[in-house]
């Protein structure tokens, strides 16, 4: 069975950086990409990138300069770190498999002082 | 980046009724593999997304028939025939044509 879970702090503050995980089972890394998405508050899905199944990645150009994505394949996860946050980062933010369809439960970032 | 219009914003139906979302993109999502990457998910209230139509018309696993995808190059469209209480929520189109890969704003269905 498809499973991806995300996991990270739910408080960030700002000018700091967020860390997510998303583990996931099921499927190999390198079989399937792994994205990233986010959801404010009672607003829209927005794409924030990439994890292709070859091991490159490609970012939405509105957070390029902020976000990386990487992987550790041996242990099936993928890595967002995203810098220099702000309130208006607050969002839920899922993984989801390119290939499967599959998404996550999503984790719930707030940032504030 | 390509420009998602969905519509309408929001619906409300009652159970048993068939009901209609469009979404058209500002380019051709037609790939260069030949294939149209344009999918539908399901927003249940509180609960993350799920993948109902891949690839304009193509079911995902364990989603009924009542659902439908149409549509090509510029203009999609998904279908919901009689209604139940679950398919309630927020439906989005996603185009993973296209990097970075962009959505509709989604459309709420709503119990009249």
């Amino acid at each position: 069975e498809v499973q991806l879970k995300e996991s990270g702090p739910g408080l960030v503050q700002p000018s700091q950086t967020l860390s997510l995980t998303c583990t996931v089972s099921g499927f190999s890394l390198t079989d399937y990409s792994v994205h990233w998405v986010r959801q404010p508050p009672g607003k829209g899905l927005e794409w924030m990138g990439v994890m292709w199944s070859g091991g490159s990645t490609a970012y939405n150009s509105a957070l390029k300069s902020r976000l990386s994505i990487s992987r550790d394949t041996s242990k099936s996860q993928v890595f967002l770190k995203m810098n220099s946050l702000q309130t208006e980062d607050t969002a839920i933010y899922y993984c989801t498999s390119g290939g499967t369809g599959h998404w996550g439960q999503g984790v719930m970032v707030t940032v504030s002082s | 980046d390509v420009v998602m219009t969905q519509t309408p914003p929001s619906l409300s139906v009652a159970i048993g009724q068939s009901v209609s979302i469009s979404c058209k993109s500002s380019q051709s999502l037609v790939h260069s593999d030949g294939k149209t990457y344009l999918n539908w998910l399901l927003q249940n209230p509180g609960q993350s997304p799920k993948r109902l139509i891949y690839q304009v018309s193509n079911l995902g696993s364990g989603v009924p028939d009542r659902f439908s995808g149409t549509g090509s190059e510029k203009d999609f469209t998904l279908k919901i025939s009689r209604v139940e209480a679950e398919d309630l929520g927020v439906y989005h189109c996603v185009q993973a044509t296209h990097v970075p890969y962009t959505f509709g704003a989604g459309t709420k269905l709503e119990l009249k």
